[in-house]
């Protein structure tokens, strides 16, 4: 089994903000990579695949960088509705896909 | 629109059985990679289960043997029989579409909104 690795678990930043969040797999996946945003009792939604392709409708200051085993999610500018958790997910060994433990933004 | 909607869930005892549905519109099932994926309140996402478009089915190691995914391709729907239900299975279930035919190929794109399993006695 692919296990993925999420840090920070938490990032507390500000509004307008720069944030970094880290995926590393304990394996090559590839770019077979992708990140889901997930809102408080919502279902998760699909930001970037295959590493670096945003998702349709996902705004530019989301995106999306590395190759097999280091990738990262950048959001370059907070708003407020960013303030949540962000999953990264691996496709590499279908049907034994993976996901992280989670990386929560929120507030400083 | 393109849609899945979850029903099915509720309280069961341990031990007992659930049948979940997942109604898909505006796409085929049938032409997807149609998985189940779950979440334990407070947890993370855990993948439980995939049908493919061709038909073969997988499962997470924590319910092989008892829980059984399918779809009826005249209803375009999606099931997951949980049957032998344990605490730990309570969770949220989400149903979620990857596509095969298009990008973002075999990334889950569409989720339903999810269905909450409880089970306790």
């Amino acid at each position: 089994e692919i296990v993925l690795t999420q840090s920070p678990a938490t990032l507390s930043l500000s509004p307008g903000e720069r944030a970094t969040l880290s995926c590393r797999a304990s394996q090559s996946v590839s770019s077979y990579l992708a990140w889901y945003q997930q809102k408080p009792g919502q279902a998760p939604r699909l930001l970037i695949y295959d590493a670096s392709n945003r998702a349709t409708g996902i705004p530019a200051r989301f995106s999306g960088s590395g190759s097999g085993t280091d990738f990262t999610l950048t959001i370059s500018s907070l708003e407020p509705e960013d303030f949540v958790v962000y999953y990264c997910q691996q496709r590499s060994s279908w049907p034994w896909i993976t996901f992280g433990p989670g990386t929560k933004v929120d507030i400083k | 629109e393109v849609q899945l909607v979850e029903s099915g869930g509720g309280l069961v005892q341990p031990g007992g059985s659930l049948r979940l549905s997942c109604a898909a519109s505006g796409f085929t099932v049938s032409s997807n990679y149609m998985s189940w994926v779950r979440q334990a309140p407070g947890k993370g996402l855990e993948w439980v289960s995939v049908i493919y478009s061709g038909g073969t089915t997988y499962y997470a190691d924590s319910v092989k043997g008892r829980f059984t995914i399918s779809r009826d391709n005249s209803k375009n729907t999606l099931y997951l029989q949980m049957n032998s239900l344990r605490a730990e299975d309570t969770s949220v279930y989400y149903c979620a579409r990857a596509p095969t035919e298009r990008d973002p190929y075999y990334y889950m794109d569409v989720w339903g909104k999810g269905t909450t399993v409880t089970v306790s006695s």
